[in-house]
């Protein structure tokens, strides 16, 4: 069946560190693939999405490369502010049916 | 303004009672969808509704029911909670049923 591993259940920084959230996914066929942020309080929005296998999609800062040869999708952003403190969520979605969400990473920026 | 509205933000109720949660979008979208998160973050798909008929059902419990009077509009209704049922629901709503719009959320506390 599809599924989505994140691996980190949490990952603590300081201001201008690098930022790296492992994803990996399984399902069979070319997904979607999707980063959702969720800021406390808030629900899930969209960061960013990559239909097509081996690229790559970026959105305020953040990026991450749809491989299908290792079938991930990490992601990476170079200098993390305080204000990027959330749960980040790797998603998959195939065949037109419900998103299949991750377990989520929640990243800890301190100034 | 387009978005999807949730209401109430909180609700704290007893075990045994009947509650109901509200959910409009204005984005013009034809599906949405019921999650729950639970206190460890994890997001799990309940209900979706495309065009009144209910298309993804993940057995959830039989007290719980999604109620649709127009492609904007998805209510939840619980008939009788449980301690488990505490944790936030979360609203959406997508056009294609990829790119999914989430609502801020209902926090649902049984006593």
């Amino acid at each position: 069946g599809n599924s989505v591993t994140q691996m980190q259940g949490q990952v603590t920084l300081s201001e201008e560190e690098f930022l790296f959230i492992n994803c990996t996914y399984s399902t069979t066929g070319y997904p979607t693939l999707f980063w959702y942020v969720q800021y406390p309080g808030e629900g899930p929005q969209l960061l960013l999405k990559v239909t097509t296998a081996n690229n790559k999609g970026s959105s305020r800062g953040f990026e991450a490369t749809y491989d299908k040869g290792t079938t991930s999708f990490h992601l990476q952003k170079a200098s993390v502010q305080e204000s990027d403190s959330a749960v980040y969520y790797c998603v998959l979605a195939q065949g037109g049916r419900a998103l299949i969400f991750g377990t989520g990473t929640t990243v800890s920026v301190s100034p | 303004e387009t978005a999807v509205f949730q209401t109430p933000n909180y609700h704290v109720t007893q075990v045994g009672n009947e509650v109901s949660f509200n959910c409009k979008q204005t984005l013009g979208h034809d599906t949405m969808y019921w999650y729950k998160q639970d206190s460890k973050k994890l997001l799990k798909i309940m209900f979706s509704y495309n065009n009144k008929q209910l298309i993804v059902n993940e057995t959830v419990p039989r007290r719980f029911s999604p109620q649709s009077s127009d492609k904007a509009h998805l209510n939840l209704r619980i008939k009788s909670v449980e301690p488990e049922d505490s944790a936030v629901y979360l609203c959406a709503s997508s056009r294609t049923g990829y790119e999914q719009y989430f609502g801020p959320g209902t926090r649902l506390t049984v006593l």
